[in-house]
């Protein structure tokens, strides 16, 4: 069955030091997503991206995070300078439909560790 | 503001014991309401989409049920394979596409 995968699994990070999370949604799929995961806390919507568009961010997708889908199979998370406060899991999504009720298939995540 | 909220937290079954688990909702026009499992380290990995109230889906030891105020997830003689988070997000009119998820479920269920 297809999947999302994403790379690497696991990243540590010096505060204040930029890092890549990279992506490669299902083949077929057109829409993308990036959220992210604190230890015990809740799945955050950070993006949606549609057509090499940003669709919808949320508030935690400040000017320190973009994203960029640099050829016909890879997505990326960028975060300019890291801080502490970023470290969390980030799930990849992708979905072959928009909204309603289609559903949104995730990756195993990248771990973020900022030091 | 779209809310979603589950319960309990966590929930111990012996193999065998059939239980449910809630998810209430608040949203501004329902689009979607979608049950996930999420192993430790895993992403969430997709099990039903609910879109009317009324609307029943089943899978192997599992079927979600919708109304116009929460969902449920019931498991019927579950296996420790089944242990995992369950989680509910919901999608509503004000949402675009993203989906807002709750705190999530932790099953676990003992041989």
């Amino acid at each position: 069955e297809p999947e999302v995968t994403q790379t690497p699994s696991h990243q540590v990070t010096q505060m204040g030091q930029e890092v890549i999370l990279r992506c490669v949604p299902i083949s077929n799929h057109l829409y993308f997503y990036w959220y992210r995961q604190i230890l015990g806390q809740k799945v955050e919507f950070l993006v949606s991206f549609y057509n090499n568009e940003i669709s919808e961010k949320s508030e935690i997708f400040d000017d320190q995070f973009s994203v960029e889908r640099p050829d016909g199979s890879n997505f990326t998370l960028k975060i300019r300078s890291t801080k502490l406060e970023d470290s969390a899991m980030y799930f990849c999504a992708s979905s072959g439909q928009q909204g309603g009720n289609q559903p949104q298939h995730f990756g195993d995540g990248t771990r973020l560790s900022i030091l | 503001e779209d809310q979603v909220t589950q319960s309990p937290e966590a929930l111990r079954l012996q193999e065998g014991e059939s239980s449910s688990l809630n998810c209430s909702y608040t949203v501004s026009g329902l689009r979607g309401l979608f049950w996930y499992r999420q192993d430790p380290g895993k992403g969430p990995e997709f099990l039903f989409t609910l879109y009317s109230a009324g609307e029943e889906k089943e899978k192997e030891r599992l079927k979600a049920t919708l109304t116009k105020k929460e969902s449920f997830l019931h498991i019927t003689a579950p296996k420790p394979e089944d242990s995992a988070t369950y989680l509910c997000a919901v999608r509503g009119i004000g949402d675009t596409d993203k989906l807002i998820f709750g705190t999530g479920t932790r099953l676990q269920v003992f041989p």
